[in-house]
């Protein structure tokens, strides 16, 4: 079955810096676009950023644009996504997703908490 | 941008009735449409996509229709395990979710 495996979220001050990780298992991770949702607590889901399975093509929301940066490394089957500039309004679970048009898999998440 | 809107916010039904949820597109997306249902404390999981095409494991009744810029969700016979948020997608944007709680 496949797996998705987020890490690397935590508190952090506003301004600060964070890198997400999620290792990937049980697919082909290089043949599958990839794929990060977001959701603030008690909130809906928000799509952030989306890779194509080369990594030659990144996707992102308006609300991250130019603070945030997604990168997949396709030898470690890891999906990546550099948080810079963080603010408290980016406070949310993160989860990462296989697909783009339609997100068949989901990873746990991890919490990232932007607080001073 | 689509914006997608469903309704009812929530949605309260006693075990064993019939759930039917709404998803309204702010313009045609002809099928292209998923529904997740998330429990508290967990990750999404993909139900339908395409509208009406359900998802490996997904049991029969939970069907999906429509096309265009209305979708309906509909869950046959309400099981405990079924009590959770459900929410509609087309490609980028999602809806903002309905509870479905006991009544």
């Amino acid at each position: 079955e496949v797996q998705l495996l987020e890490s690397g979220g935590g508190l952090v001050q506003p301004g600060g810096s964070l890198r997400l990780s999620c290792a990937a298992s049980e697919f082909t991770f290089d043949n599958y676009v990839m794929s990060w949702v977001r959701q603030a607590p008690g909130k809906g889901l928000e799509w952030v950023s989306t890779i194509s399975g080369s990594g030659s093509g990144t996707y992102y929301a308006d609300s991250v644009k130019g603070r945030f940066t997604i990168s997949r490394d396709n030898s470690k089957n890891t999906l990546y996504m550099q948080m810079n500039s963080l603010r408290a309004e980016d406070t949310a679970v993160y989860y990462c997703a296989r697909g783009d048009y339609t997100f068949d898999w989901w990873g746990q998440g991890t919490l990232v908490a932007v607080s001073s | 941008e689509i914006v997608m809107t469903q309704s009812p916010a929530t949605l309260s039904v006693s075990p064993g009735e019939r759930a039917t949820l709404s998803c309204r597109a702010s313009q045609s997306i002809n099928s292209n449409l998923a529904w997740y249902q998330q429990k508290p404390g967990q990750a999404p999981r993909l139900l339908i996509y395409g509208a009406s095409t359900r998802a490996t494991g997904i049991p029969a009744r939970f069907s999906g229709s429509g096309s265009g810029t209305e979708f309906t969700l509909t869950i046959s016979s309400l099981q405990s395990e079924d009590f959770a948020v459900y929410y509609c997608q087309h490609f980028r944007s999602f809806g903002q979710g309905t509870k479905v709680e006991i009544k």
